[in-house]
């Protein structure tokens, strides 16, 4: 079995200010994490992937996450928010073989203060 | 190729009502999956294909449920007797089975069931 826990709901920053996401996971296998960003009447998309190779994971848009097995954790930062950041985040979980099936977390809102 | 379309957009039924929606794939995509997306939840897988294969069905597809990929290309899913409960985003994503986790996400179907 897998899951992952987002650790907070909704998250507010200032413009320019640090980005953190946190997100904790399970899985009884080797994970494949991710995180994924839905802006409001779009679809999802992919930020950044972790497949067992590097554990700090460059994304899009300035978006990083470092994998670390003895906390099981995954979280997301970026140094600098943008207002365009504003989105619903998801942290995700998938074996890495298989089917490929994703296990969203419930989601974090971000909120960037002009 | 424009990605992975999803038709209707919006979906407004009565319940009882059956409804049935649309997904365009990537084209040289051989998996399929669909998800659904409560309010404030992060999306949960309901079933995948491989090319025209139902490989696997989620606890979360009740017998009202049903889903098709005739000839591996588009797929629909159908909703028979709908309840309120069933009222929700239905995701649509596509890949290559080739364990990169290339997801493309359709934007989506919104159901609302009155």
């Amino acid at each position: 079995a897998q899951s992952v826990t987002q650790l907070d709901s909704h998250v507010s920053v200032s413009e320019g200010t640090p980005v953190l996401l946190r997100c904790n996971y399970s899985s009884s296998y080797s994970p494949s994490l991710f995180w994924y960003v839905q802006h409001p009447n779009k679809g999802l998309q992919l930020l950044l992937k972790y497949t067992s190779a590097a554990t700090l994971v460059k994304g899009i848009n300035g978006f990083e996450a470092e994998f670390k097995k003895s906390e099981t954790s995954f979280h997301l930062t970026k140094p600098s928010a943008h207002m365009s950041d504003a989105a619903e985040y998801f942290c995700v979980v998938s074996v890495l073989f298989g089917n490929e099936k994703l296990t969203f977390g419930t989601g974090t809102r971000l909120t960037i203060i002009p | 190729d424009t990605g992975v379309s999803q038709d209707p957009r919006h979906k407004i039924t009565k319940r009882g009502q059956n409804v049935t929606f649309r997904c365009d794939p990537i084209s040289e995509h051989n998996r399929l999956y669909w998800y659904r997306q409560t309010l404030g939840q992060g999306p949960e897988f309901l079933t995948y294909f491989q090319n025209e294969a139902q490989l696997e069905k989620s606890r979360l597809l009740s017998d009202r449920f049903s889903a098709e990929r005739p000839k591996g290309s588009f797929s629909t899913l159908e909703i028979q007797r709908t309840e309120q409960g069933d009222s929700a985003m239905y995701l649509c994503a596509s890949s290559l089975a080739d364990g990169n986790y290339g997801y493309t996400f359709g934007s989506g179907t919104r159901l609302t069931v009155v």
